[in-house]
């Protein structure tokens, strides 16, 4: 099946510095890609629906000068949090939109985990 | 916009026995995704159901979306341990995807 890779799979900074994570669909093309984190034992939850060449809509809540996400190709997708502080830390999921043959299927990244100190 | 409930929120179950988890949602469905996952790993896809009435299985976990495709349920015949995890359940909204509320579910060996 597709495969969707995240870079890193984990990161460690420190307070006040910038992370970025990359998502990239390895054999399919992804005009939309969606970024999610999740808290302990906690649901995912879609902070960002990202679409090659637009701007990304991000969820109520989410604050889109923090978290910046570019899609700059079909195939990348990038999620920098800046200024990172300690609640920033998550587990962050990426996924990717394969429409080919008119069927949507969504894959899902392996996740990066974030740990601010 | 749209919201998905899942029930139960919790199910804690003796290996061996069924379960059914439900997924309701707000407005009409076009296109249901299940997933499972365990905290800390990627999301695994199970299945999608498109159609009103569809039904489809994956080794012992069947899924079905309602003729009104406002509700969809994910069976689980003779639980194992491998089952244990949460249950998502996804569907686009106009341009956006929603999950939703999760059902953890425990398997006692």
């Amino acid at each position: 099946g597709a495969v969707v890779s995240q870079h890193p799979s984990w990161v460690i900074c420190k307070s006040g510095t910038s992370v970025k994570i990359e998502c990239r669909s390895l054999d399919f093309q992804a005009t939309t890609m969606f970024w999610y984190r999740q808290f302990p034992k906690q649901s995912l939850m879609l902070m960002a629906t990202s679409n090659e060449g637009s701007k990304a809509t991000y969820e109520q809540g989410v604050e889109k000068d923090k978290f910046l996400i570019n899609h700059a190709s079909l195939t990348l997708s990038t999620l920098t949090v800046t200024s990172a502080h300690p609640e920033d830390s998550s587990f962050y999921i990426c996924s990717a939109l394969d429409a080919a043959l008119g069927m949507e299927t969504q894959y899902f990244g392996p996740g990066t985990r974030l740990l601010v100190l | 916009s749209q919201e998905l409930e899942q029930s139960p929120q919790s199910l804690i179950v003796q290996e061996g026995k069924n379960l059914t988890i439900n997924c309701t949602s707000s407005k009409t469905l076009y296109g249901l995704y299940w997933y499972k996952q365990k905290y800390g790993e990627g999301l695994i896809f199970l299945m999608m159901l498109q159609k009103g009435g569809e039904e489809k299985s994956h080794e012992k976990i069947t899924a079905k979306l309602d003729e009104k495709k406002q509700q969809s349920s994910l069976h689980i015949t003779a639980s194992q341990p491998s089952h244990a995890g949460i249950y998502l359940c996804g569907a686009h909204g106009g341009n956006q995807f929603y999950f939703g509320t999760g059902t953890s579910l425990t398997v006692i060996p």
